[in-house]
């Protein structure tokens, strides 16, 4: 089975200022989708990007941006600008064709004012 | 458009009472997907439904069963509840099986066996 790991249980970030949540996977895949979701308190889970392991380019939506190592299995999650309303547990997952979704265990980032 | 909804939100049971949680989506994806959420931990698949009149077993099947209805709905039931049923369920559901296609998830129902 595949894993996903999220070395990181918490962090906090300065409202404005940028924060990076980390994940590393392990699979014998080479074709695979990565995404991260966001949990706010909510507790609805939110799509806030995603990358095809294929596509060198890493993928952007706005003040999210994801750095994607392929050969390092490692797919960090870049917050710039942070605002209150990013406060959330984010998860981390995994999927490559003819597999289910695998998720980290996930970070809870705080934003401070 | 609604997305994906779920009922009841919150729920309490004794251990051995039987209860279905329901779900339906209204974007027209053929697939569908019951998963829990503990304390620490990820999101954990219990069954999934590719398509409708497939059901198939997820990462922790034991203890429950579901029903793909119809192309919408896609209920779980727990037909003895015990304690570590407690979690909060979630629903979700895709276009498409795909490893690209991005699942789209209920509100979520919280869960406690007593």
């Amino acid at each position: 089975a595949q894993t996903v790991t999220q070395s990181q249980p918490e962090m906090s970030v300065q409202e404005a200022e940028t924060v990076t949540l980390s994940c590393t996977y392990d699979t014998s895949e080479s074709d695979y989708y990565l995404f991260w979701y966001k949990q706010p308190p909510s507790r609805q889970m939110i799509l806030v990007i995603r990358q095809e392991a294929y596509k060198q380019q890493n993928a952007t939506e706005n003040r999210f941006s994801v750095n994607f190592q392929k050969a390092a299995k490692s797919f960090s999650l870049k917050i710039s600008d942070s605002q209150l309303g990013d406060a959330a547990m984010y998860f981390c997952a995994y999927r490559s064709f003819g597999d289910q979704l695998t998720f980290g265990k996930g970070t809870k980032l705080s934003v401070i004012p | 458009n609604a997305g994906v909804t779920q009922t009841p939100k919150f729920q309490v049971l004794k251990t051995g009472q039987s209860m279905t949680l329901q779900c339906a989506q209204d974007m027209n994806h053929n697939s569908m997907y019951w998963y829990r959420q503990d304390p620490g931990m990820g999101l954990r698949l219990i069954y999934y439904s590719a398509s409708e009149g497939t059901t198939d077993k997820g990462e922790v099947p034991n203890g429950y069963n579901v029903s793909r209805l119809n192309k919408r709905e896609f209920s779980l039931r727990l037909e003895s509840a015990a304690p570590s049923q407690t979690s909060v369920y979630f629903c979700a559901s895709s276009e498409a099986p795909g490893r690209q296609e991005t699942q789209y998830f209920g509100p979520g129902t919280r869960l406690l066996v007593l």
